[in-house]
């Protein structure tokens, strides 16, 4: 079974700090892990993310990802924070290669607040 | 942006009443599902879907059924509407193959029963 757990379902920040959202997995095959944003009345829109190879991977809007297996972790960093990124952010696992689920595990978000 | 759309975008329907809810893409992905958003749970999958005609059930099933008789075209029906479906429901689709297992996510539906 696959589970997801994201830490504080409310982060403040002020601009121009680091970003930091956790987000922690149980799996008991190799995951394939997703982070997605999304804005208010949006749908989500895909961040990044992790299948095989490099275990720190870049996203789009300067948003980077480390998955680390012997944490079972894969926080959500971002070095410098900008009023355009608050939004809600959900970290989302499935299993990797040809498990034969299909199915995707989400978190229950994390709406990031940015102080002026 | 992938090429998914969802229809109606809203709606408001009496409690009883069925109601169906459809998402169409262009992508041609082998996968679709159904999720429905709610405060404090995150998204939750309803049923999903590995093919044409082949469906499966979420973990919130229950008073939902689904249809896919075309590649494009993934079907919700709520069967009898109650208050508690009241959500917004978003449909995505994946390929789910090589190294592209992510989801691309429609715009959603917000549904209202009262």
């Amino acid at each position: 079974a696959q589970s997801v757990t994201q830490l504080g379902s409310h982060v403040s920040v002020s601009e121009g700090a680091l970003v930091l959202l956790r987000c922690n997995y149980s799996s008991s095959v190799p995951p394939y892990l997703f982070w997605y944003v999304q804005y208010p009345n949006q749908g989500l829109q895909l961040l990044l993310k992790y299948t095989t190879g490099a275990t720190l991977v870049k996203g789009i809007n300067g948003f980077e990802a480390e998955f680390k297996k012997s944490e079972t972790s894969f926080h959500l960093t971002k070095p410098s924070a900008h009023m355009s990124d608050a939004a809600e952010y959900f970290c989302a696992v499935t299993p990797g290669g040809s498990s034969g689920t299909y199915k995707y595990i989400f978190g229950t978000g994390t709406r990031l607040k940015v102080l002026a | 942006d992938a090429g998914i759309t969802q229809s109606p975008r809203h709606k408001v329907t009496e409690t009883g009443t069925p109601v169906t809810l459809r998402c169409h893409q262009t992508e041609n992905h082998r996968y679709m599902y159904w999720y429905r958003q709610d405060p404090g749970h995150g998204l939750r999958l309803i049923h999903y879907s590995y093919g044409v005609k082949d469906t499966d059930k979420g973990e919130v099933s229950d008073g939902y059924s689904v249809s896919r008789s075309k590649t494009e075209d993934f079907l919700l029906t709520l069967e009898s509407a109650t208050s508690s479906q009241t959500s917004v429901y978003f449909c995505a689709i994946s390929p789910k193959s090589g190294l592209s297992y992510e989801q691309y996510f429609g715009p959603g539906t917000r549904l209202t029963v009262t």
